[in-house]
């Protein structure tokens, strides 16, 4: 089966601990995607990749960070500087081709992260 | 920057009865995208409008682009339980990669 798969679906944390999330895909797209989703909101851009050893801060990257050292993997590290980081964390993948802009997104399952 | 606006926030409403969910955006579109997510999963892709005035239907949910293509609606009719979730709209951004999510309609039926 194709797909994206995040783990683990749920997280606890202790503030001031770092933690990392992770994202893999076997549907062969050069474009990944981390969102963040709090209740009340849309989704949230943190960073983005459209080819391996390559990212793009999304929207919302202060207290993140990220690493494409394989096309199939975007592990997302939330770290102690995040100042909010009990949210929905989502990992996405689309095509790239002319304008990944223009093709559907696939979303993982997403890690529920807890911090007190 | 391009923002996507999307109305209600809420929707209740009774099983068997219709429904329409709205999206703006700020900015003219080259394409506008809807997701649906059921509680407690994750945004899964419904369909992509390109064309100004398209009208695309899939079952009982009807999808329409704007002339202008700034604006985009779902149209839900005889609502049923399966219909439960938020639903988004997504406008991609002029310049990069990045989709642009609406704050999503959370749509909840009533039996």
């Amino acid at each position: 089966d194709g797909g994206i798969t995040q783990s683990p679906k749920y997280l606890f944390r202790k503030e001031g601990q770092n933690v990392t999330l992770s994202c893999e895909q076997n549907l062969n797209h050069d474009a990944m995607y981390w969102y963040r989703q709090d209740p009340g909101q849309g989704l949230r851009l943190i960073y983005y990749s459209q080819i391996v050893n390559d990212f793009q801060k999304g929207d919302i990257a202060e207290g993140y960070s990220v690493s494409r050292e394989k096309k199939e993997s975007f592990p997302l590290t939330v770290t102690s500087a995040q100042k909010n980081p009990t949210a929905f964390y989502l990992c996405a993948s689309s095509t790239l081709g002319e304008g990944a802009r223009d093709y559907e997104q696939y979303f993982g399952p997403g890690t529920r992260l807890t911090v007190t | 920057g391009q923002q996507v606006m999307q109305i209600p926030q809420y929707q209740h409403v009774q099983e068997g009865e219709d429904f329409t969910t709205y999206c703006n955006s700020s900015t003219t579109l080259s394409n506008i995208q809807w997701y649906k997510q059921r509680p407690g999963g994750h945004p899964v892709f419904l369909i992509q409008l390109v064309k100004s005035g398209e009208v695309k239907k899939q079952k009982r949910l009807t999808f329409q682009f704007g002339e202008a293509k700034k604006n985009s609606s779902l149209h839900i009719t005889a609502t049923q339980t399966t219909d439960v979730g938020t639903y988004f709209c997504a406008g991609p951004r002029s310049n990069d990669y990045k989709l642009s999510f609406g704050a999503g309609t959370t749509v909840t039926v009533r039996a």
